[in-house]
């Protein structure tokens, strides 16, 4: 089992339109989470970091259920712009002063007017 | 310019040979990290490096080695490369108090015939 799971999708909206993805992780022990974007053929930039009380930036809004281990993302009046594919990351108890990145293999998402 | 380059960004080698992945970067970040990405997977970490003298391996080690010649260059090397090392590479850097925020280069696409 990954580490990690993503449904790769990808999920085709319209503009305007208000997509979730979810993202479950098997550590029980992960302590930090963050969503990750990955342009077609780039290098991937953080997106945000999803606290447990949730997060909203924009358009965009992370959340995080611990008990049943899975974070998502939800954007609101998408933009053709938002096309990418989002990474979901998990970081395990700091240990070995190195704050270890998992990645998820990627939800595609594909915005069309 | 670019705050994390890679050189190059595209190679196509044969079974065998011997090829070398450079990475430099100018966020004067003294963490720095080789990763591969393949269709399907998430990043996966090849080695990391907190600075000059402190080198260790990843998750997926075996067949790599590197070199950090300062604290802006780490290099990646293929001492042998084969078939299921093609893939996409990627350098990053991060600072040691936000190390959940790494930097990517753009990425190095080899294929190995």
């Amino acid at each position: 089992r990954k580490e990690v799971e993503q449904d790769p999708g990808p999920f085709n909206v319209p503009e305007g339109a208000t997509v979730a993805f979810n993202c479950t992780y098997s550590n029980s022990a992960s302590q930090s989470f963050f969503w990750y974007r990955q342009d077609c053929r780039k290098e991937p930039k953080l997106l945000m970091s999803v606290y447990s009380s949730g997060n909203e930036d924009g358009r965009f809004t992370a959340q995080l259920n611990r008990a049943s281990q899975y974070i998502s993302l939800l954007i609101r009046d998408s933009k053709l712009s938002d096309s990418a594919t989002y990474l979901c990351v998990v970081s395990p108890l700091f240990s070995g002063g190195y704050n270890k990145l998992i990645f998820g293999a990627g939800t595609r998402l594909a915005v069309h007017p | 310019d670019a705050d994390v380059t890679q050189t190059p960004r595209n190679r196509i080698t044969k079974t065998g040979k011997r090829i070398m992945l450079e990475c430099s970067q100018t966020k004067g970040h003294d963490r720095m990290y080789w990763y591969r990405q393949d269709p399907g997977l998430g990043l996966r970490l090849i080695y990391y490096s907190f600075d000059v003298k402190d080198i260790n391996k990843g998750e997926i080690s075996d067949g790599y080695s590197v070199s950090r010649q300062a604290q802006a260059k780490f290099s990646l090397s293929l001492e042998s490369a084969i078939p299921n090392q093609t893939a996409l590479y990627f350098c990053a850097t991060s600072d040691p108090g936000t190390s959940y925020e790494q930097y990517f280069g753009p990425g190095t696409r080899l294929t190995v015939t």
